[in-house]
């Protein structure tokens, strides 16, 4: 059974600028959520893909978007980039909404 | 007010000693819980889901308290490799939003 993949490992990006996090669930999830994690914080809730299908929202800006494709792989974007948006950025799949997540090794984001 | 709130810590506790730390959340209606740990710069780990009944997963017992609405886990006979930051996850009452506290640092001393 394949894990939580997650690409890049790291990326550079200037203020203003746009990227694009991937993530690919675990077989048999098709649950994918993402997390903003800041130095010494709590991972934080940003959206939940369910069947293709935004699920839930947390407190974050439009400019943060996402897609689920029919594998259930997800993406995660974010537009004009600030530099409060350094961060390590998580992805976590689950059987179900609700289930357990577990989690793919992030992509730290830093924003210059 | 936090969704979920955390002591953030640190515990530093000897090698054998027994550790617990609670964790409140504000919304009575949430209905699933976990607690992850979180080794320096990696992503959490999954330890244990909290059921209603508590649950134990060897040196490790997890609590739900629905009534004053706080979980808790309790390590026992702590080893160094235990020191690392645990982190509760409350989901919300509709269960598409996940809530962290924002970790409880332990360091397990020899």
């Amino acid at each position: 059974e394949t894990g939580v993949t997650q690409s890049p490992t790291h990326l550079i990006k200037t203020r203003g600028q746009q990227v694009t996090l991937r993530c690919s669930s675990q077989s048999g999830h098709n649950t994918v959520s993402w997390y903003q994690q800041a130095l010494g914080q709590g991972p934080q809730f940003i959206f939940q893909y369910y069947r293709e299908e935004e699920n839930g929202r947390g407190n974050f800006p439009p400019r943060f978007s996402g897609l689920q494709f029919p594998n259930y792989s997800s993406e995660l974007n974010v537009n004009a980039l600030e530099l409060d948006d350094s961060a390590l950025y998580l992805c976590a799949s689950s059987r179900d909404r609700g289930n357990e997540q577990f989690f793919g090794p992030g992509t730290r984001l830093t924003v210059l | 007010r936090k969704e979920v709130e955390q002591d953030p810590g640190p515990f530093n506790v000897p090698e054998g000693a027994t550790v617990a730390f609670n964790c409140t959340y504000s919304n009575s209606a949430s209905q699933s819980f976990f607690w992850y740990r979180q080794d320096c710069r990696k992503e959490p780990k999954l330890l244990m889901s909290v059921y209603s009944s508590g649950n134990e997963d060897g040196r490790f017992t997890a609590q739900l308290n629905r009534a004053s609405q706080y979980i808790s886990l309790l390590i026992r006979d702590s080893k160094l490799s235990d020191s690392a930051t645990y982190l509760c996850v409350v989901n919300s009452a509709a269960g598409n939003q996940f809530y962290f506290g924002t970790g409880t640092s332990l360091t397990v001393i020899p």
